[in-house]
């Protein structure tokens, strides 16, 4: 029962680089997000996806991008890294959207240098 | 859509103790509602979720909630604190396409 997981755990890159953060889920959830955690301001939407080829953009899009061609899976990728996105990034996934529970995987901690 | 502001940034208690942690919403119709709790290095995971049909919510692990229309409160309380309460614990809102958190709290449990 491996629920939702996220690789890699740690990552360390350098402004300016391509990276791609997984996420994969095993209950067939509809909807799956992308939230990044920062001191003082708690979780904030990155995107969500209400099923697969579908996505939208939460509160803070900007630099980042998500597919989602098979509904278990929901990269983010940060096309040109910045420090401001040194951030804990989690993804939760549920069944029936934002009024239900979410499923939170174990977070990406992530360091741009 | 449905903010939630948490009245604490942090919170100390002693062990075997009551534990309140405070959260106002904002909202002009009825909200769903949520505390979540992150333990150091964790996830988060649901602790209760109000969605109107009772203004008691009971969670895991002894937590429970009151929402109060009259003051726009959902605060979460535990009757005699443990120390495995120590975690960051977010209230959340509904913002009509995803949750809306507030800042959390952090609890302390002092032995």
């Amino acid at each position: 029962d491996a629920g939702i997981t996220q690789s890699p755990r740690y990552k360390i890159t350098e402004t300016g680089r391509q990276v791609t953060l997984m996420c994969h889920q095993t209950w067939s959830h509809s909807y799956m997000f992308w939230y990044r955690q920062d001191l003082g301001h708690g979780l904030r939407l990155i995107y969500y996806s209400a099923a697969a080829d579908i996505t939208d953009k939460g509160e803070v899009p900007d630099g980042y991008v998500v597919s989602r061609s098979k509904t278990e899976n929901f990269p983010l990728t940060l096309e040109s890294a910045t420090r401001s996105q040194t951030s804990v990034y989690f993804c939760a996934s549920n069944l029936a959207g934002p009024t239900d529970t979410q499923y939170f995987g174990p977070g990406t901690r992530l360091t741009v240098l | 859509a449905q903010s939630v502001t948490q009245l604490d940034s942090h919170v100390s208690v002693s062990e075997g103790t009551p534990v309140l942690l405070r959260c106002n919403y904002s909202s002009s119709y009825s909200p769903s509602l949520f505390w979540y709790v992150q333990h150091p290095n964790k996830g988060l995971q649901l602790l209760l979720k109000y969605t109107s049909a009772a203004t008691l919510v009971k969670g895991i692990n002894g937590f429970e909630a009151e929402f109060k229309k009259s003051e726009t409160s959902f605060h979460l309380t535990k009757p005699s604190a443990h120390m495995s309460d120590a975690a960051e614990y977010f209230c959340v809102g509904n913002s009509g396409y995803a949750l809306n958190f507030g800042k959390g709290t952090s609890l302390l449990v002092t032995p």
